[in-house]
């Protein structure tokens, strides 16, 4: 069973913080994906990875920064939290060979309150 | 990527099968059906994807028609955990890492007792 873990499931910081969101997965993926998903605006990519320390920008990554040291573990940093960052933040891998190739497998999610 | 229409929201009784349908007319020969759904709250779950033939595993079953522009999702038999919404996303599976997931407004499924 794949299985994405996010580090909060809920968490709340003020503006002008730096904060980290971290995700792990233990399937030996290749492919690793950061995601915000926000009522009527559905899901959107804000950056992905598809190798160690490789790293693309998604549709919305301004204010946001990722960082990928190692395989398993996929890192989205908001330099300066603003209040229009307020949001679930999706994590996913996949992998890009076998029979489950390029299908996304989701964390828990975290909700992200900034004050 | 195609897309996709789906009835805002459905209702199906606890213990029967829940078949929730989708539209793609404008699908290409490339492009794959996949269903994730989402509980209120949590992270989107895959549950099934296939190309031309009908597939099955252990949560559901998809049917997609012979010319591809439409399919359904079946849950055999739903229980109440199976309250949620559901996206039928079409996309291909080219490139280095595949597609972004583009998930439309989905279907609201409420199983009730």
């Amino acid at each position: 069973d794949v299985k994405v873990t996010q580090s909060s499931r809920y968490l709340v910081k003020r503006t002008g913080e730096k904060v980290f969101l971290e995700c792990v997965q233990d399937m030996d993926h290749e492919n690793m994906f950061w995601y915000r998903q926000d009522p009527g605006l559905g899901l959107r990519l804000i950056y992905f990875s598809y190798d160690v320390k490789m790293k693309e920008k998604g549709d919305i990554p301004e204010g946001y920064s990722v960082s990928r040291e190692k395989k398993e573990r996929f890192s989205l940093i908001l330099e300066s939290a603003s209040t229009n960052q307020t949001s679930m933040y999706l994590c996913a891998s996949s992998s890009t060979s076998g029979t489950t190739t390029k299908t996304q497998y989701f964390g828990p999610g975290t909700r992200l309150l900034v004050l | 990527d195609a897309k996709t229409t789906q009835p805002p929201s459905m209702d199906c009784a606890e213990g029967r099968a829940a078949n929730l349908p989708c539209n793609h007319s404008t699908i290409s020969g490339n492009e794959y059906v996949y269903w994730y759904r989402q509980i209120h709250s949590q992270g989107p779950q895959y549950i099934i994807h296939g190309l031309k033939n009908n597939e099955t595993n252990e949560m559901a079953s998809l049917i997609i028609t012979e010319d591809r522009k439409s399919s359904t999702l079946i849950l055999p038999h739903a229980t109440l955990r199976d309250t949620a919404v559901y996206y039928c996303i079409v996309r291909a599976r080219e490139g280095l890492y595949g597609n972004k997931l583009v998930f439309g407004a989905g279907t609201i499924l409420r199983v009730k007792s």
